[in-house]
Formats: structure tokens, sequence, C-alpha cells
């Protein structure tokens, strides 16, 4: 059936390193893939977001690789920053499921100063 | 522009009762979709609305409902109320429906505890 899932549940990294989140998932028709961060108490804020028919996307501080030989998603993000610890979620999505996203059970990220 | 809003963020409820939960999308925002997060489960898919007609539905029995205003304003109805269904339940929207047209935008949640 469908799933994503993650490979930690927890990740602890030092202030300025890089952090490298990974996600698996299961359903090889989806076509689009988001990761979003959640911080205590708000809903989940979105992050950065791939198409299947791409590899790597970049944006600010964050990078998504999308290896569809192994199903296979990472965020990585640089230069980890406090503001960083959160829980993080990739999330996938098939075209023609509208608005319905099948989520990750979540990383938690803690940054030490 | 405001965000999404949900009412209300907190409330208690004891089994048995019924409880409705608002969600006001971000404007001209056309479709909204309810998740329910619980630390077992994680965030969870119950329903999708667009232009008031409910496009999907994830697994839930039916004590779950939902519905949309022709304003695109959004309720969820959980009746019957289980322990089970303590839980945050977020309210997202998006302009066309299709998430990968662009961002889909959370709200912060109405926190349900069934006591």
């Amino acid at each position: 059936g469908e799933s994503v899932g993650l490979h930690l549940p927890t990740l602890s990294v030092q202030e300025g390193d890089n952090s490298i989140i990974n996600c698996a998932y299961s359903n090889s028709a989806s076509d689009y893939f988001i990761w979003y961060k959640q911080e205590s108490g708000k809903g989940p804020q979105f992050i950065i977001d791939i198409r299947s028919n791409m590899d790597k996307r970049q944006g600010q501080r964050v990078t998504v690789l999308l290896n569809k030989t192994v199903k296979h998603l990472s965020l990585q993000i640089a230069a980890t920053q406090p503001g960083d610890s959160a829980v993080y979620f990739c999330a996938e999505n098939h075209f023609n499921q509208g608005g319905k996203l099948i989520f990750g059970q979540g990383t938690e990220l803690s940054v030490k100063p | 522009k405001a965000g999404v809003t949900q009412t209300p963020r907190y409330l208690i409820k004891t089994r048995g009762q019924q409880v409705t939960l608002s969600c006001s999308p971000i404007s001209g925002h056309r479709s909204v979709s309810w998740y329910q997060q619980t630390p077992g489960q994680g965030l969870q898919f119950l329903f999708e609305y667009f232009s008031e007609t409910q496009r999907n539905k994830g697994n839930f029995p039916g004590r779950f409902s939902g519905r949309q205003f022709s304003n695109s304003r959004s309720e969820m109805n959980v009746s019957t109320l289980e322990l089970g269904d303590s839980a945050l339940y977020l309210c997202a929207s998006s302009l066309e429906g299709a998430v990968d047209t662009g961002e889909l935008f959370f709200g912060e949640g109405s926190r349900l505890t069934v006591l």
C-alpha cells in the first residue's frame, strides 16, 4: 500500500553543521514530493518541493534530492541554525489525488548551539 | 494576506459528544483539506473539498464528516467521540486543489482532547 517513511526519528546536529534528513516512499506512481517543517504548536510549513522528473532542487540553504530508482528522498540543510530545530516531514502526492498528501512519520531535528 | 484560520484552537470534549471545527482558507483559495495528527499515526488525510464538493476522502469512519460553503470556508464534524479521536486537526488550503500547482498552506490546528 501507499506509505512514506523516514529512516530516523531523531537527528541531533551541531550548529553550523549540515543536516541530512532521509525519507523512503513506496508508491512509484507519486509524482510530487514536498518537505514540511513543523515547529511546536504550529502547523506544517512548506520548505521545498520537487517533481518526479527532477533529481535535485535547491532553495535557500536547503536542497532536496530525489532518487526514483530506490524511492528515496532527502532534505539537506546547510549551516544548520538553532531556528531549524523542528520536526520535518516528507510528503508525497499523485497528480490525480488533488490535495491529498501522504506524510511520513517525521524526523525531529535538534540543533545544539 | 491572512493565513489559514482554524477555530477553536483548543477544546475538550467527553466521549460520546460531537464536535465541529471550522477552517477559513486563504482568500481566493478554493480547496480545503483536513488532516488528523497524532503522535502514533502522524499526519493522516481526512478529506478534501473543492468548490463545495468532497473530492477526496481518507480512510476514516463515517463519524468524520465535513462540508464546504460557497465562500470556501469549511467545517469538519466528528460525532460520537472516542478517546482515540484526541488529536491535532489541521486544515490546509490551496489555490486550485492540485498541490503541485502551488503550496499547501496549513493552519495552526485545533487541538481536541477527548476525556
